[in-house]
């Protein structure tokens, strides 16, 4: 059964980086999209970006200037860097695979990372 | 303000019937893309509930069914239970943005 774990501060300060890591097991990263996605807290579902496992990446054009998802094969991991945060970048982060038709059949359980000095 | 629009609320008493709707564009729903429908209880991850439209993965119950025409989609959930009550989303892929797009969300009540 695969699973996914994201890792990561749970606080970080206006203007810094936020920094997320998500591990995945049971299964390998080739062939697949894998995903962040966030939700601030009491509203919906916000796509970030994907990078499939040989690393070509899509961005969410609102925040492609300040995102960038990377992939480490040898250790399964998928990383989330999102620079010059502010408190609207308040949220639960997710990380999930896409399967073919684009839908988004594996989640992380998801991390609270909050922005505030 | 999503692409995609879904009602903020619904609401059934037990055993009734609801529908919810996912109305986007021709850039989105109408250009072909499929839409998919994910349930999220409070405090959890969303759980993929209806892919491709309408095809339900292994051990969703057969109560869960979706359906989609021109510009929108549309989940139906017949026979409510108690434990259906969550927040429902979907979602597609938008060729103007050049990435996947999500509903507002809609939180379904059992009365």
């Amino acid at each position: 059964q695969v699973q996914l774990q994201e890792s990561g501060p749970g606080l970080v300060k206006p203007s810094e980086t936020l920094s997320l890591t998500c591990t995945v097991s049971g299964g390998s990263i080739s062939s697949y999209y894998w995903n962040w996605i966030r939700q601030p807290p009491g509203k919906g579902l916000e796509w970030i970006g994907d990078i499939y496992y040989s690393g070509s990446t899509n961005y969410n054009p609102s925040l492609k200037s300040r995102v960038t998802i990377s992939v480490d094969t040898s250790k399964n991991q998928i990383s989330l860097k999102l620079t010059s945060v502010t408190a609207a970048d308040t949220a639960v982060y997710y990380c999930a695979r896409s399967e073919v038709g684009g839908s988004y059949s594996y989640w992380g359980q998801g991390t609270l990372v909050t922005v505030s000095s | 303000q999503s692409v995609l629009t879904q009602p903020p609320s619904v609401s059934g008493a037990p055993g009734q019937r609801v529908t919810i709707s996912c109305t986007g564009s021709s850039s989105n729903i109408g250009g072909g893309y499929d839409v998919h429908w994910y349930q999220q209880l409070p405090g959890t991850a969303p759980k993929l509930l209806i892919s491709g439209n309408s095809n339900r993965p292994s051990g969703v119950p057969d109560r869960f069914s979706g359906s989609k025409s021109g510009t929108s989609a549309s989940l139906a959930i017949t026979g409510l239970q108690a434990e259906d009550e969550a927040d429902y989303y979907c979602q597609s892929y938008d060729s103007r943005l050049s990435g996947s797009v999500f509903g507002g969300g809609t939180k379904l009540t059992v009365l």
